[in-house]
């Protein structure tokens, strides 16, 4: 299966800065590549799909970049409803599989 | 709009079967396929499978295989994790999740909690 390495585990940032997610496949996955917003007790959101497209509603300040095995996750002028786990998943291998997550908290 | 609305918290004892609806509505329930994930308590997303209202395929994680049911029943738009052998580490939030755009899980159910407890 294709495993899905995020870095940094956990990221501190304080409200305003930028923060940058990564996350690597084991091996390519094209642009098949979604990244999800968890806050506690809820379910996931759907942020970026096909490595860069901003899903539904998502804010201009979430964009997404990579393709193969390297991908970006990167928030810009953080708000204070962005302080979440963000989880990154691969959909274009059987099994799907997520990232272990990247928890972002404030400063 | 789209709806995906899940069955209610469940409590069952080691080695008991559990078995989560999902009901949805607000689209044509046989053009999108349905997967499942999980969420252990603290932990992070675990995909289990897929299923296909429109034929019934289904795919399973391996490690679930021969303990996992997937169906859908298209009469009421509906579809249904059961999960059989249940064991303290099933304990988890259990969700269903539909693609949109892209075939990334765009519509994700509210959760369903499921404890397995002696």
């Amino acid at each position: 299966e294709v495993v899905l390495t995020q870095s940094p585990a956990s990221l501190s940032v304080s409200p305003g800065e930028s923060a940058t997610l990564s996350c690597r496949a084991s091996r390519s996955v094209g642009s098949s590549l979604a990244w999800y917003q968890q806050k506690p007790g809820q379910a996931p959101r759907l942020l970026i799909y096909l490595a860069s497209a901003r899903a539904t509603g998502i804010p201009a300040r979430f964009s997404g970049s990579g393709s193969g095995t390297e991908f970006t996750l990167t928030i810009t002028s953080l708000q204070s409803e962005d302080f979440a786990i963000y989880y990154c998943q691969q959909y274009n291998d059987w099994p799907r599989t997520f990232g272990q997550g990247t928890t972002v908290d404030i400063k | 709009q789209v709806q995906v609305v899940q069955s209610g918290a469940e409590v069952k004892k080691p080695g008991a079967s559990v078995k989560v609806s999902c009901k949805t509505s607000g689209y044509t329930f046989t053009s999108f396929h349905l997967s499942w994930v999980r969420q252990a308590p603290g932990r992070g997303l675990e995909w289990l499978g897929w299923t296909s209202p429109y034929n019934g395929n289904t795919i399973y994680a391996e490690k679930y295989q021969g303990r996992l049911t997937l169906t859908t029943d298209t009469s009421t738009t509906t579809a249904y994790m059961e999960l059989r052998s249940l064991r303290s580490d099933d304990t988890a939030v259990y969700y269903c999740a539909r693609p949109g755009a892209g075939s990334a899980f765009d519509y994700w159910g509210q959760g369903t909690l499921v404890t397995v407890s002696s």
